[in-house]
């Protein structure tokens, strides 16, 4: 089952400008956390926010949370052509270990 | 140095042969995950233990096992395989005990039926 999704489904911009993508989900939160995937490999863990915090930083990205809307934002600064990945967000449901992960946003930074 | 490491990257098996796929892990971390993902789609949880404790996702199919001998290892069987289960298959581990801990994934397995 899927936690949530993500919009958008792709995004292209050009190297140096901002990408932004947002993530929303369904249920009551822990925290949450983004990854980024390349073509064809595994992911890689970016940044976690917890369920009591509102933005987070690290680096080029940017995070923040609300969760009154249940939903989330991941600002890439200054993009790369390097920072072309998918990009996922990911969710502890509720009291488990499950790891539910968003439909992913595809970037396209073009050089 | 890998940190999660899943053998073989590619696995070409043939349609109704069984095949497994195998996940280790140098982090000694009590949770394991094993998701399907297939092309431009998010990772699809299939299962995840605590420790031994095995947890099956309700959709999960029946062809689908899974094994935890140690720690350190975890195997997915695909008992029979079907065109519709080609897709990367992804390892996962992450701390148990801890609310706010982040997952490592290992390269994955992208398994071929022909």
């Amino acid at each position: 089952s899927q936690q949530g999704e993500e919009d958008p489904q792709a995004l292209s911009i050009q190297e140096g400008e901002n990408a932004t993508m947002n993530c929303s989900y369904k249920t009551s939160i822990n925290n949450l956390q983004w990854y980024r995937q390349n073509s064809g490999r595994g992911l890689v863990h970016l940044i976690l926010i917890r369920s009591n915090e509102r933005e987070k930083h690290s680096g080029r990205l940017r995070v923040t949370l609300d969760t009154s809307k249940k939903s989330s934002s991941l600002l890439i600064t200054a993009s790369r052509a390097a920072d072309t990945a998918s990009y996922f967000c990911a969710t502890r449901v509720d009291s488990s270990y499950k790891l539910i992960f968003g439909s992913g946003t595809r970037l396209l930074v073009r050089p | 140095d890998a940190m999660v490491i899943q053998n073989p990257r590619y696995q070409v098996t043939q349609f109704g042969k069984p095949v497994t796929l195998s996940c280790s892990q140098t982090l000694n971390h009590n949770v394991m995950y094993w998701y399907q993902q297939k092309s431009s789609q998010a990772p699809k949880l299939l299962f995840h233990y605590y420790d031994k404790d095995f947890n099956n996702e309700a959709d999960t199919p029946d062809n689908f096992q899974s094994r935890r001998p140690n720690t350190s290892f975890c195997f997915l069987d695909i008992r029979s395989p079907g065109l519709g289960d080609a897709a990367m298959y992804l390892c996962a581990t992450r701390v148990g005990g801890g609310l706010n801990t982040e997952a490592f994934f290992g390269q994955g397995t992208r398994l071929t039926v022909v």
